[in-house]
C-alpha cells in the first residue's frame, strides 16, 4: 500500500534557528514529491515540487532534499522566523495518472520568540 | 490562468440538518478532483476523489456524498450531519496528465456541527 510517514509529529524551535523535517514515502511508481505549508484553517501552499532526477530544490529559506533509491526526503527551514509556524505536509504522487494522491500526517512547526 | 474555488469559507450547522459544499476549477479541463477532511490537529484525510463527469470513488465509508454533475464542478453533500462531520475540508483538483503536474487547494471550509 502506497503511503508517506512524516517526522517528527510536532517541532518547537526558537526564532532563528534551523530545523529539518523527514519525509518517508513507499509510493510507487513515484512521479513527483511535494512540501506544502499549510497554515491554521487555510489550504495548503505549495513549496517545492522534486521529480525523481532532482536531488535539491531551494524556495527562499526552504530547502527539500530527494533520494530516490531510499525514498526520503527532507525540508530544512534555515534561520526560522514566527510566521514559519504552520504544518508541513508531505505529498507524493505517483506515476499511473489517476489514482489517489498520496499525504503525510505532518508535521506540526511552532517557531516561539 | 488555472484557479479553484471553495465556499463557504465557514459554516455552522446543527446535527441532522443537510450539508452542501461546492468547489469549482476554472482555466482547465477534465481535472482531476479531490474532497479532503482535517480533524483538528491532524492530517488530511482523503474522502473522494473524481476522475470524471459523474466518476466517484468514495475512501472512506460515512454519511457523506460527492457529486460531479459538470467536469469541473465537485460538490460535497449530506442528508444529515453527524457531531463527527466537523471538520476542515479542503477541495483540490491535480491536472493530468503532464510531466510537470498542478496540483492545487481550495481555501477550505471549516464546518463546525453542534
Amino acid at each position: 500500500k502506497n503511503q508517506v510517514e512524516q517526522s517528527p509529529q510536532s517541532l518547537i524551535i526558537l526564532e532563528g534557528k534551523n530545523c529539518t523535517l523527514q519525509c518517508n514515502y513507499t509510493v510507487s511508481p513515484f512521479s513527483n514529491l511535494r512540501w506544502y505549508k499549510q497554515d491554521t484553517g487555510r489550504g495548503p501552499v505549495s513549496l517545492t515540487i522534486m521529480t525523481f532526477s532532482e536531488n535539491t530544490k531551494s524556495n527562499g529559506r526552504y530547502t527539500a532534499t530527494l533520494d530516490a533509491d531510499t525514498k526520503q526526503s527532507s525540508l530544512h527551514i534555515t534561520a526560522s522566523q514566527l510566521s514559519d509556524s504552520a504544518s508541513y505536509i508531505c505529498v507524493v504522487i505517483d506515476s499511473r495518472g489517476n489514482t489517489p494522491l498520496v499525504f503525510g500526517k505532518g508535521t506540526r512547526l511552532s517557531v516561539i520568540a | 490562468s488555472q484557479t479553484i474555488h471553495q465556499w463557504p469559507a465557514t459554516l455552522v450547522q446543527p446535527v441532522g440538518s443537510p450539508l452542501s459544499l461546492e468547489c469549482t476549477v476554472e482555466g482547465t479541463s477534465n481535472p482531476n478532483l479531490y474532497w479532503y477532511r482535517q480533524a483538528a490537529g491532524r492530517g488530511l484525510q482523503l474522502l473522494f476523489y473524481s476522475i470524471g463527469i459523474d466518476q466517484i470513488s468514495s475512501e472512506v465509508p460515512q454519511n457523506l456524498s460527492a457529486s460531479r454533475p459538470q467536469d469541473r464542478q465537485f460538490i460535497l453533500s449530506s442528508k444529515k450531519l453527524l457531531l463527527s462531520d466537523s471538520g476542515f475540508y479542503l477541495c483540490a483538483w491535480r491536472e493530468t496528465p503532464a510531466t510537470n503536474e498542478k496540483l492545487f487547494f481550495g481555501s477550505g471550509t471549516q464546518l463546525s456541527v453542534l
